[in-house]
């Protein structure tokens, strides 16, 4: 089946910029995640939603990041005033959360390397 | 909040050597340790895990150990071939029940596995 997509692949803006980056979660997955991945270093947790609402936001780095998920499926990250030091990829995963039974694996989408001129 | 490390950053290894990667975390409360491989520009993909009530796990050449006393779990890879070439990192979560939370991931260990 299809796995996590993510759009762009590849975001290149100036400084100052705003941008969004989306996620497509696996079909029925209800918990979704996004995190950050800088060169040479693991993925950085940001966000997690639980259906539609955030669960845990502690990992966005400061009032300029935001994410949405109005429908508890599609997932909208959104940076504003964008700075250099943004520049990474930013990953999102999906896991079932199903709460009849344990929770599985998160599946990681390709990313999008996003570059801050 | 949980910290996980990572050793070594990088390994070499000859095809057919195993290799150890050791992961030590902070927070008692963590319970569930995946460990995911990355190739180079592509996504993380999970490769083993382990939950807190055992101590081992093994799915062919790669196992996984789990010493919650001294909070360490380790990542085994058995008869390696070129294409276990890729960055491996460990990581750490509290799960409930229904529910799993954010992974805190160690920085990485570059594996390469010379023919």
């Amino acid at each position: 089946g299809a796995g996590v997509s993510q759009t762009p692949s590849n975001k290149v803006t100036e400084k100052g910029k705003y941008v969004e980056l989306r996620c497509d979660p696996i079909s029925g997955h209800t918990a979704l995640y996004w995190y950050r991945q800088s060169l040479g270093q693991g993925p950085e947790f940001l966000i997690y939603f639980q259906g539609t609402g955030a669960a845990d936001d502690s990992g966005l780095p400061n009032d300029r990041f935001f994410a949405v998920r109005p429908e508890g499926s599609v997932s909208t990250l959104k940076i504003q005033r964008t700075e250099r030091g943004d520049s990474a990829v930013y990953l999102c995963a999906s896991s079932p959360a199903a709460l009849a039974g344990p929770t599985d694996t998160q599946y990681f989408g390709p990313g999008t390397r996003l570059t801050v001129l | 909040g949980e910290n996980v490390e990572q050793h070594p950053s990088t390994l070499s290894v000859q095809e057919g050597d195993s290799a150890v990667i050791k992961c030590t975390y902070s927070d008692s409360a963590s319970n569930y340790f995946p460990w995911y491989k990355q190739e180079l520009g592509k996504r993380p993909q999970l490769i083993i895990d382990i939950r807190s009530n055992v101590g081992e796990k093994k799915d062919q050449r790669i196992a996984v150990t789990l010493n919650k006393t001294a909070k360490h779990f380790s990542l085994h890879i058995t008869e390696t071939q070129p294409e276990d070439s890729a960055v491996y990192f460990c990581a750490a979560t509290i799960y409930v029940w229904g529910s799993q939370g954010n992974l805190i991931f160690g920085k990485g260990t570059k594996l390469s596995v010379k023919p």
